[in-house]
């Protein structure tokens, strides 16, 4: 079946440091591929998204590059803030039915 | 895009007890989705929810314990019967886009703790 393995947290990174989140996937198909994100107290929100390979989802300065390859789809941005702080959750959509596989989340605090 | 909201919010309860979790969408969607996030851990899909016929469950999850309600194309409601400190997680929400048809929308999660 499908998976989703990403980097265990949490990541402790100070301001304007580099951040890099890795994720890989198992897949049947040609899954779409999505990073959301969780900030304290709330649920979860669409970061990027890319659905074919070689494609790059990008938003808020984060950029994702979908990589057949490798099968992965690591959230990277050049620059963290403290508001970056939230859980990141990797995540893949196959198949016609509506059902997402998540990975595990990785806890992100950036301190200042 | 879809705005979801939740309610409760959180609630505190005793072991026994059961408690109803309301969805609001401000949309009409066909499919409504109930996850729970137990803690430190990703989401685990309970059921989902479509107007008009019985919830699909997966897996490790029953009717009996999580009864779901869907009386409209707006509306859902998620219950946790006959609760233990187990079931202490985050319950959430969830639909998809009409537009954007593989992204999910999520509400903000009902934080429920069994004493």
């Amino acid at each position: 079946g499908d998976s989703v393995t990403q980097m265990e947290g949490p990541v402790t990174l100070s301001e304007e440091a580099f951040l890099t989140i890795n994720c890989t996937y198992t897949a049947t198909g040609y899954p779409s591929l999505f990073w959301y994100v969780q900030y304290p107290g709330e649920g979860l929100q669409l970061l990027l998204k890319a659905t074919k390979a070689d494609d790059k989802g990008s938003n808020k300065g984060f950029e994702a590059t979908y990589r057949k390859e490798t099968t992965s789809f690591h959230l990277e941005k050049g620059s963290v803030q403290v508001s970056d702080s939230a859980v990141y959750f990797c995540a893949l959509h196959s198949g016609g039915y509506q059902k997402v596989t998540f990975g595990i989340g990785t806890k992100l605090q950036v301190i200042p | 895009s879809a705005v979801i909201s939740q309610k409760p919010s959180r609630d505190i309860c005793q072991r026994g007890t059961s408690l109803t979790i309301q969805c609001q969408v401000d949309s009409q969607v066909t499919m409504m989705f109930w996850y729970r996030q137990q803690p430190g851990q990703s989401l685990t899909l309970i059921a989902t929810a479509n107007q008009g016929s019985e919830a699909t469950y997966e897996s490790g999850f029953v009717i009996d314990k999580f009864p779901i309600s869907r009386p409209n194309l707006t509306f859902s409601t998620l219950t946790v019967s006959n609760m233990s400190p187990e079931d202490s997680s985050i319950y959430l929400c969830s639909v998809f886009g009409t537009v954007s048809t593989d992204t999910q929308y999520f509400g903000p999660g009902t934080r429920l703790t069994v004493l």
